[in-house]
């Protein structure tokens, strides 16, 4: 059984570049969760991909854009950087078809805005 | 709307003594309440989870909805135990969990 990967796991972008953050799923998880965490921060929420589509977001714009492709892989797409948007971004898989759903997560990518 | 608060950020025991690291959360439903741990240079992980009342690595954590509280307690702390916790909340049907801040938690010898 593989775990959560993220790539790539560090990046540099200049303010209003664009960026695309890519995850794959643990093997049998139907489910993508991506979140923000900020230095000193917990992880926040930005949004979750089921079956392909967003299935709940958090306060985030609409310039944070994912995808979710047949094989549960998943992506995470933000326009027009901003400073604010420096942080490490974590990827969860999870299996919502049993009876107890458990986020696994991945090793996050840092990404650095300048 | 859904908050974590965890008020220590710094915690530190000596090998041996007693730990608790405090969650107090704010929800209007019934939520589920979990604690992840983050050891050093790995990701985050799943610790415990109130519905499954287990014991993990000598920690426990009970659920006490009258003060809104999910500490997590271990009676016997060892320098493996030095980490950054999480505690977190999931109370929407599409399992968004809400963290707090976190606290790092040092074992010292």
């Amino acid at each position: 059984e593989t775990g959560v990967t993220q790539s790539p796991t560090h990046l540099i972008k200049t303010r209003g570049q664009q960026v695309t953050l890519r995850c794959s799923s643990q093997s049998g998880h139907n489910t993508v969760s991506w979140y923000q965490q900020a230095l000193g921060q917990g992880p926040q929420f930005i949004f979750q991909y089921y079956r392909e589509e967003e299935n709940g977001r958090g306060n985030f714009p609409p310039r944070f854009s994912g995808l979710q492709f047949p094989n549960y892989s998943s992506e995470l797409n933000v326009n027009a950087l901003e400073l604010d948007d420096s942080a490490l971004y974590l990827c969860a898989s999870s299996d919502t078809r049993g009876a107890q759903e458990t986020q696994y997560f991945g090793p996050g990518t840092r990404l650095l805005v300048l | 709307a859904q908050r974590v608060t965890q008020p220590e950020k710094l915690l530190s025991v000596f090998k041996g003594a007693p730990v608790e690291l405090k969650c107090n959360y704010s929800y209007s439903g019934s939520p589920e309440l979990f604690w992840y741990v983050q050891y050093s240079r790995q990701r985050l992980q799943l610790l415990l989870r109130h519905i499954s009342r287990e014991s993990i690595k000598g920690f426990t954590a009970d659920l006490n909805k009258g003060e809104t509280s999910f500490h997590l307690k271990k009676p016997f702390a060892q320098e493996e135990d030095s980490a950054m916790y999480y505690c977190a909340l999931s109370g929407t049907s599409y399992g968004k969990l809400t963290f707090g801040q976190g606290t790092i938690l040092t074992v010292h010898p």
